[in-house]
């Protein structure tokens, strides 16, 4: 099956850093998707990206979806404490199949 | 605002014994999924429905058997549970089309011992 690499896989930042991390796919997806992961809670869509190159900002977030359709980049500038949480990208083919295949996370850490 | 709703919320189940766990959406969509979530996996599929009375096979379905009797409620079952089945699962909905948002409950932490 599809395999979607994330990094890094944990990040400890203090308070106003910014954050960048990826994801890496061994197939092309036609649309990416980042999620946020609160403790106790299930993920939440943070951004879509529907188009190879395409830039699209949320708030304090950017994503990329990367022109090779194998890759996307989610940034964040600024970290504030409620940016704690479990990142996860998300890719989707069109090729016949609903399905999203899940990163495996990045745990973001922000240290007093 | 219920959106998709997860039933129980925590169980522990013995090695052997059998449990369903529910997904109730009032989003009227069409898709739903179920996932599992292990430390360090990611969400990994389990089985998926494009629509009532149909199921499909995810990423690792050995083990649990599901059913989408009515539109809006998924059923994910364990006949025989087993220790490697410990993990915390996630019900998803999404209208169809590609990469449209899927909305997420809040998990069930499911301890097989």
């Amino acid at each position: 099956g599809q395999q979607l690499n994330q990094s890094p896989q944990s990040m400890f930042i203090q308070e106003g850093e910014d954050v960048s991390m990826n994801c890496t796919s061994s197939s092309i997806f036609n649309t990416w998707l980042w999620y946020k992961q609160d403790p106790g809670e299930g993920p939440v869509l943070l951004i879509a990206l529907y188009k190879a190159g395409e830039l699209t900002s949320n708030g304090r977030l950017t994503a990329q979806f990367g022109i090779t359709r194998k890759d996307s980049f989610l940034n964040i500038s600024a970290s504030i404490p409620s940016d704690v949480g479990i990142y996860f990208c998300a890719g989707h083919t069109n090729f016949g199949n609903e399905k999203l295949t899940f990163g495996t996370g990045t745990r973001l850490t922000i240290i007093p | 605002n219920a959106g998709v709703t997860q039933t129980p919320k925590f169980r522990v189940l013995k090695t052997g014994q059998s449990m369903t766990l529910l997904c109730a959406q009032d989003m009227n969509h069409e898709y739903m999924y179920w996932y599992r979530q292990d430390p360090g996996m990611g969400l990994r599929l389990i089985h998926y429905s494009v629509g009532e009375g149909t199921t499909a096979k995810g990423e690792v379905p050995d083990g649990y058997n599901v059913s989408r009797l009515k539109k809006q409620n998924f059923l994910l079952g364990l006949e025989s549970a087993a220790p490697s089945q410990t993990s915390v699962y996630f019900c998803a909905s999404s209208y169809p089309g590609s990469g449209t948002e899927a909305f997420f409950g809040q998990g069930t932490r499911l301890t097989v011992v």
